[in-house]
């Protein structure tokens, strides 16, 4: 099926650790991105991506790092891990980026990441 | 400062009622204006884009309408079915925020048989 498939679905681990979530698109998209929906469920833009060049930094602590080795695959990784790291995470990708153009995101079924 | 306000926070209406979701935005010009659809545990799927000059736009039984004089849209439900039964998400990308999507709140919105 094509899609944007993210893995794992579900991430309970302890303060401090480090974690990666991947996420894959099939659609051949050009552009990719991570979101963060919080408990009031709003959804907020973390990295994008574009044929794997960084075009959007939001003001994300320096403990989230993405990784984009090609422009189907865009990765987040997360070192030290806290509480308020606990949240729903979201891959998305779009043909062009939002600016150039009417190109729907399309989105991933979300990572729910739990710190305890 | 860009923001984007959806109200009713939530509604509940009766299976095969019609309902309407309203979304304000505080800056113009925009690049397009668009609303999502998330099931629970879903990640948002796009329902209608809107541009800046477009008044309304349908995609089965959601009709979306876009006022640029009162900076409002709203997202019109006809003839609910249970399976509406989901968040509906306005996003707004503005021509000073670059690629930024903006996103509203949501509306969780509940149909019962």
């Amino acid at each position: 099926d094509t899609a944007v498939s993210q893995t794992p679905k579900y991430l309970v681990t302890q303060m401090g650790n480090d974690k990666s979530i991947k996420c894959e698109q099939n659609l051949g998209h050009d552009t990719m991105y991570w979101y963060k929906q919080d408990s009031k469920k709003f959804l907020k833009i973390m990295f994008s991506y574009n044929n794997k060049e960084l075009i959007i930094n939001e003001t994300v602590p320096n403990r989230f790092s993405p990784k984009s080795p090609d422009k189907a695959h865009l990765n987040l990784h997360i070192n030290s891990l806290e509480l308020g790291d606990s949240a729903v995470y979201f891959c998305a990708s779009s043909q062009r980026p939002p600016g150039q153009g009417a190109s729907p995101l399309h989105f991933g079924n979300g990572t729910r990441l739990t710190v305890t | 400062k860009n923001q984007v306000e959806q109200s009713p926070q939530s509604l509940i209406i009766l299976e095969g009622k019609n309902c309407t979701l309203q979304c304000n935005y505080t800056v113009s010009p925009f690049s397009n204006l668009r609303w999502y659809k998330q099931d629970t545990g879903r990640g948002p799927v796009s329902l209608t884009i809107m541009t800046f000059s477009e008044n309304t736009k349908s995609n089965g039984r959601y009709t979306a309408t876009l006022d640029a004089d009162t900076k409002q849209s709203s997202l019109h439900i006809t003839a609910s079915q249970l399976s509406d039964s989901a968040s509906y998400i306005c996003v707004v990308i503005f021509n000073n925020a670059g690629n930024m999507l903006t996103f509203g709140g949501g509306t969780r919105l509940m149909v019962k048989p």
